[in-house]
Formats: C-alpha cells, sequence, structure tokens
C-alpha cells in the first residue's frame, strides 16, 4: 500500500543517547515535514524540507535535526535525547511544496519515551 | 499571537448528530483543514474549505465563516467508528499551517 512508513514504532531511549527516526514515502511527493504531538497541544512542526536536498525549520527545532537526501526519505535525529522529548512524532507527506493549501499525508506515528 | 480554539472533548449519541466547532485567530488565512484521528493512528483528512459556506461529503460537511474566523465539522448519523479526536487546522498568510488541540469526541450507544 502507498504511503508513508516510520520506523521504529515505538522505542525507549535513555537520556543522552543518540536516535534517528526513519520515514519513508513511495508517493514522490515534494514536501516532508516531521511533527510532534504531546497531549493537550496541537501538532507542533519540527523540521521541514519541501524537496530533495533543502531543509527548514518548523516552530520546535531544538535539539533536533533532518535530512533530504531524495526525495523518499527523511530522517529525523536527536543527537542527545532528553526527557521532554517524549512524544509522539509524526512524519508527513504533501505533493504541494511550501504552500499547505492540499492534503498532507501522514505516517503512523512513532512513539518515543525517554527516561 | 496565532490561536486556534476547540473544545476538548465532546460527548454524543449513536445515530444523532454533532458540531465541533472551530474558532481561529491568525495572521492571515489561506485554507481551513479538519482531520480524523483515532486514538494511536494517524491523522486523515476529512475536509478543506478556503471559501465562506457549507462543504457537505457523505455524513460529514464543513463549514466556514471566514469574517467570524469560525469553521465547524458537523457529523450525521453517527456511528461508533466516529469515536475519534477531530483536529482543525488553518493555513495562515505564510502558508504555515496552524494546529488546534483537537476535540475528543465520545459516542455512546
Amino acid at each position: 500500500i502507498a504511503g508513508i512508513t516510520q520506523a521504529p514504532t515505538s522505542q525507549i531511549l535513555a537520556a543522552g543517547r543518540r536516535m534517528t527516526l526513519r520515514c519513508t514515502q513511495d508517493m514522490r511527493h515534494n514536501a516532508m515535514y516531521w511533527y510532534r504531538q504531546d497531549l493537550g497541544l496541537g501538532l507542533r512542526l519540527i523540521h521541514y524540507s519541501n524537496t530533495a536536498g533543502t531543509t527548514g525549520k518548523g516552530e520546535v527545532p531544538d535539539g533536533y535535526s533532518v535530512s533530504r537526501a531524495n526525495t523518499d526519505d527523511f530522517p529525523l535525529t536527536l543527537a542527545s535525547a532528553v526527557p521532554s522529548q517524549t512524544s509522539v512524532y509524526f512524519c508527513a507527506s504533501s505533493e504541494l511544496a511550501g504552500r499547505h493549501t492540499g492534503e498532507l499525508f501522514f505516517g503512523e506515528g512513532s512513539r518515543l519515551t525517554v527516561l | 499571537g496565532q490561536n486556534i480554539d476547540q473544545p476538548t472533548e465532546m460527548t454524543a449519541t449513536e445515530g444523532a448528530i454533532v458540531q465541533i466547532n472551530c474558532t481561529y485567530q491568525t495572521s492571515g488565512f489561506n485554507g481551513l483543514f479538519w482531520y480524523q484521528q483515532h486514538a494511536g493512528e494517524a491523522p486523515t483528512f476529512l475536509s478543506y474549505n478556503v471559501l465562506d459556506g457549507l462543504e457537505e461529503k457523505g455524513r460529514f460537511s464543513s463549514f466556514l465563516s471566514r469574517s467570524k474566523g469560525y469553521s465547524y465539522l458537523l457529523l450525521k448519523e453517527l456511528q461508533m467508528k466516529d469515536s475519534a479526536s477531530y483536529l482543525c487546522a488553518v493555513t495562515d498568510s505564510n502558508y504555515q499551517l496552524i494546529w488546534g488541540a483537537g476535540t475528543k469526541l465520545i459516542i455512546k450507544p
């Protein structure tokens, strides 16, 4: 089934460890996004990429980095995890880059717990 | 600042109708989205409004009033599977997407 695949689905991580959340899409969408979702808060944008080779900072980028080496893959890295990064992380994509006038397609999410 | 307000939780009865409201205060407006999110799952697209008025799609309808900064999602003939969170999101003048915290809808038999 076409769409977005995230891995891992769930992970428990010790504080200070490095972690990479993987995201792959097969829809050939230009734009990709990483969001975090916390109870009582709306989805918050961490980083985005409008096209392969470019990335940008969202609302809450500190402590996270991304890369976009090709169209399909958009990994999110936590260089040194802290407990406040405990969250559910969603990767998303859209056909149009830079203009949120079309549907976002989401992966199933990665639940990360930092102890 | 930019703000999206929606009720935290609502309860309705199977077979009934429910209206979920969303008010927004953003720097400009380029459209409003509604997404459905079942517990433990990804959000999925329901509707997009950019002009005033009502958009109907099966049992679900979405209304927009740009002058009032207001939208609602109307769900008819409620089914148990409609139990989910409903997320309102607005695209601002810079085409940034601002999300509300979501409304958890509980359907009772």
